[in-house]
């Protein structure tokens, strides 16, 4: 069965500090995807990243990278430099090859609040 | 591109009502669209799997005959909920995956937030 545990529940920076978001996942298919969406506080849900399980590079975008550590089956988010619009709560996701494809398991979710 | 269309953002009705969501997939098809409900502080809960032409597919404890879902083409789903109470107020959210497309990131709507008095 797939799992995903966002093991912070709410995480408070000041301005400008890094902060990383941790996302650990359970699944026993070997073909999987990971994913990373943002949810400001209008309710939206806005896509950041897609990961297959067969690509553990690293990815950078911006002031956001991305950790995938297959060995501790883990896909972790560092935001650097937070800004207040980096207020939200962000979800690590997991969709499994072998269920047909389409169904996408949520994590808990992180509140992020950064203070100016 | 890939847009998707919720309507309505915001509705309250009373206890008894049935109300129906609206997803739309306004520059792509969509074989497949889901339905989630998010309770307030709470993660995305699957609800439902919408399949064009076909039943839907419900998590486990779903009911069917309280939520309809019905996919009738291919950029519209709608969901239902019938004899509508306090209890169904929350955040539902519709997401579509572009035909043929699996494991590519779902495209949200921006929700609906339904409150029964």
């Amino acid at each position: 069965a797939q799992k995903v545990t966002q093991a912070q529940t709410e995480i408070s920076v000041v301005e400008k500090e890094d902060v990383t978001l941790d996302c650990v996942y359970e699944t026993r298919d070997t073909t999987y995807y990971l994913f990373w969406y943002k949810q400001p506080p209008s309710g939206e849900l806005v896509f950041l990243i897609r990961r297959n399980s067969f690509d553990e590079q690293n990815e950078i975008s911006g002031r956001y990278s991305w950790n995938f550590q297959k060995s501790t089956s883990s896909f972790n988010f560092t935001i650097t430099a937070s800004q207040v619009v980096d207020s939200a709560v962000y979800f690590c996701a997991l969709s499994e090859a072998n269920t047909g494809g389409f169904k996408t398991i949520f994590g808990a979710g992180t509140r992020l609040f950064v203070k100016a | 591109g890939a847009v998707v269309s919720q309507h309505p953002s915001w509705v309250i009705c009373k206890s008894g009502t049935s109300v129906k969501i609206e997803c739309r997939s306004l520059d792509f098809q969509a074989t497949t669209m889901f339905w989630y409900r998010q309770f307030p502080k709470q993660s995305l809960m699957l609800m439902a799997t919408s399949n064009e032409g076909s039943k839907a597919t419900y998590e486990q404890g779903v009911e069917k005959d309280k939520f309809l879902i019905n996919h009738a083409s291919l950029t519209l789903s709608t969901l239902t909920v019938t004899s509508a109470h306090p209890e169904d107020s929350s955040f539902y959210i519709c997401s579509a995956q572009r035909s043929g497309s699996r494991h590519q990131p779902q495209h949200f709507g921006d929700g609906t937030r339904l409150s029964i008095l």
